[in-house]
């Protein structure tokens, strides 16, 4: 299975705060990859996908980007509302595997 | 709008099985493909598999591929998941979801004797 190391665990950040979470994938997964945001009690929310595009209705401030086997979710100017869990997932090759969660907090 | 409306929560005996649905709408059922995904409390996300409601063909993790059983009814836009030989460690939320783009409320599965 392919792994997804994701960092950090735990992200405390100020509000306007630049902040940036990272997957590994220990195999090649092209730009097969979706970033989730998960506030406590509900489903997860696609932010992006394709490594690197903007789901629909998520705001401009969230950027994906990727450097080799390296992807990261990158939030610009945060707000309160983007204080939640934020998870990774690579879905080149079964079985489809996520990372295992960063939570961001406020400092 | 695209929305997935899954069963309520579950409360089953370890040995037992449950079976839980999630009712699709506002697109047409059988051109997209639903995933189901598992969530233990506090800890992150585990894909099961996944089920193509115009074929009926299915493709599993191999972790719950004797665990898990994916099914759908056409005509009324449902999928369904049975989880078999329940133990404590089943005990988790379950999520379906539309191309991971949409997704149901989750229905919340406890194992206790």
């Amino acid at each position: 299975d392919i792994q997804m190391t994701q960092s950090p665990s735990s992200l405390p950040a100020s509000l306007g705060d630049r902040v940036t979470i990272t997957c590994r994938a220990s195999q090649d997964i092209g730009n097969y990859l979706r970033w989730f945001q998960q506030k406590p009690g509900k489903s997860p929310r696609l932010m992006i996908y394709g490594a690197t595009n903007l789901a629909n209705g998520v705001p401009s401030r969230f950027s994906g980007s990727r450097s080799g086997s390296d992807y990261s979710l990158t939030i610009n100017s945060l707000e309160s509302e983007d204080m939640a869990i934020y998870y990774c997932l690579q879905h080149n090759e079964y079985p489809y595997t996520f990372g295992a969660g960063t939570k961001l907090e406020l400092k | 709008q695209v929305k997935l409306l899954q069963s309520g929560a579950a409360l089953v005996k370890p040995g037992d099985s449950v079976k839980m649905s999630c009712k699709a709408s506002g697109y047409t059922f059988t051109d997209y493909i639903i995933h189901w995904v598992k969530q233990s409390h506090g800890k992150s996300l585990e894909w099961i598999g996944y089920i193509n409601p115009y074929s009926g063909g299915t493709n599993y993790n191999e972790k719950f591929k004797s665990k898990a059983t994916l099914t759908v009814d056409k005509s009324s836009s449902t999928a369904y998941m049975e989880f078999s030989r329940l133990t404590s460690e089943d005990s988790a939320i379950y999520y379906c979801a539309k191309r991971f783009a949409y997704w149901g409320q989750g229905t919340l599965v406890t194992v206790s004797s």
